[in-house]
């Protein structure tokens, strides 16, 4: 049973900046959102997460909807190096991480 | 920035063969992780192991898999006999705080033949 809802893919032009959206309308309170990208067949990397309040560090920004049902994640200027999987997880910080499908940003020149 | 890292990257073994798969976590780090990926497939996870002992496996963690951390720094993962469906890339992962937060390896590819 997924937890969360993402597009399958987007795109964004080089330099713009990428929004990537997140339904998440089951949460739960103690639950956090995690964002995580995978670059070809690397291993997944952590991006950034939060429980309510917007977060941001040297990688993205994520904004949360007040209800929590939703989420963003936006890189603020992307570059060719950041076409990826963008995986989208909530989680109560228990043992393990679910990945569902994610979406497949094409950062295009 | 410390990282997780892998070995080997490559493996290739023959069916039925044992395999050990290498990972030497993130050095203060409390909580570690075995995930797997099939070509193609989505991210699954294996089993997390804290305080020495596994906290939570997947139904895919059967008797065939087996996870030890021998020492301080190292964290395996073994399957005793491979079969042509663990082919896949393996991806060990390592927590500090909450066990949610797990920084990944760049993955073994095991290919069994």
């Amino acid at each position: 049973d997924a937890k969360t809802t993402q597009p399958t893919s987007m795109d964004c032009a080089e330099g713009r900046a990428a929004n990537l959206p997140c339904n998440h309308s089951t949460i739960s309170g103690n639950e956090y959102v995690y964002w995580y990208r995978q670059i070809h067949s690397q291993g997944p990397q952590y991006i950034i997460h939060g429980l309510k309040n917007n977060e941001t560090n040297e990688m993205a920004s994520l904004i949360i909807t007040e209800d929590r049902k939703s989420s963003t994640l936006i890189l603020p200027h992307a570059t060719l190096r950041d076409t990826a999987v963008y995986y989208c997880i909530v989680d109560n910080a228990g043992n393990m991480l679910t990945f569902g499908g994610g979406t497949r940003l094409m950062v295009k020149p | 920035e410390p990282e997780v890292t892998q070995t080997p990257s490559h493996q290739v073994t023959q069916m039925g063969q044992e395999v050990i798969l290498r990972c030497v976590p993130i050095s203060n780090h409390l909580y570690f992780y075995w995930y797997r990926q099939i070509l193609g497939q989505k991210v699954e996870f294996l089993v997390s192991f804290y305080n020495n002992e596994i906290s939570e496996k997947s139904e895919i963690f059967d008797d065939q898999f087996s996870v030890e951390r021998p020492d301080g720094s190292n964290f395996t993962l073994k399957i005793r006999s491979t079969k042509l469906e663990d082919s896949a890339m393996y991806f060990c992962a390592s927590g500090g705080q909450g066990a949610s937060l797990g920084f990944f390896g760049q993955g073994t590819r095991l290919t069994v033949v």
